[in-house]
């Protein structure tokens, strides 16, 4: 099993929506909605911002979503803010018995 | 509150042999898939393994099967990883996590970091 592909930067000004897509394959993303996101500032451990492709821990911002087409899966950060300056990790279920697939990361810069 | 506090990390030769350990607190350990997780220096999370509830189901990652076992002791609040025959890309900061199911990891610890080094 291969990671899942992002892009490993993407970026925006305040206020304004970015999109970090996260590509695998019909025998995980595609295959599944079982798609979950995480957020790791440096030094910390990473944090659940969606679930199940589109769903949102209790106390995750709305500003937060995510979606999913075929073997690609999105997450979307809606009026970016200084704090949402971050890696974003996507990861998806691959079947039982078959550890879940991590994406590469990427650091989004707030401008 | 849930608390997920790792301990066992250091720096071990090539070839040595190492045991992590993940104490959990403020949840009923034994209802939760619990699991390693871990980050190389400036590097990407990878799973390392995980394990059912009631410890009949263990998955471990490829790069590191014969050389790795989960084990977990509910009674205990306890998750460990016992890790064999080192190498040092083993090197990196290994994170204990509840998952509520499909990788929906929810809490995480502070994470251990292991050094791999002569």
């Amino acid at each position: 099993q291969s990671a899942l592909t992002q892009p490993p930067s993407a970026s925006g000004s305040p206020g304004q929506s970015v999109t970090i897509s996260c590509t695998g394959t019909s025998s995980d993303v595609g295959g599944y909605n079982r798609v979950s996101w995480y957020q790791q500032h440096p030094g910390k451990a990473p944090k659940l911002m969606i679930y199940d492709v589109n769903k949102r821990p209790s106390g995750v911002p709305d500003r937060f979503s995510g979606s999913k087409s075929g073997n690609t899966a999105s997450l979307t950060v809606s009026g970016l803010q200084a704090e949402d300056e971050a890696d974003y990790y996507c990861c998806s279920y691959a079947g039982d018995n078959i550890l879940g697939l991590f994406g590469g990361g990427t650091k989004l810069t707030v401008l | 509150e849930v608390q997920l506090v790792e301990s066992g990390g250091t720096l071990v030769q090539p070839g040595g042999s190492l045991r992590l350990s993940c104490a959990g607190s403020g949840f009923i350990f034994s209802d939760y898939w619990m699991g390693w997780a871990r980050q190389a220096p400036g590097k990407g999370l990878e799973w390392v393994a995980n394990i059912k509830p009631d410890g009949s189901v263990k998955n471990h990652v490829d790069s590191m099967k014969g050389r790795i076992t989960i084990s977990r002791d509910n009674a205990k609040n306890s998750l460990y990883l016992q890790m064999n025959s080192l190498r040092p890309e083993d090197t990196a900061i290994y994170f204990c996590a509840r998952d509520l199911g499909w990788y929906r990891a929810d809490s995480w610890g502070r994470g251990t970091l292991v050094t791999v080094s002569s």
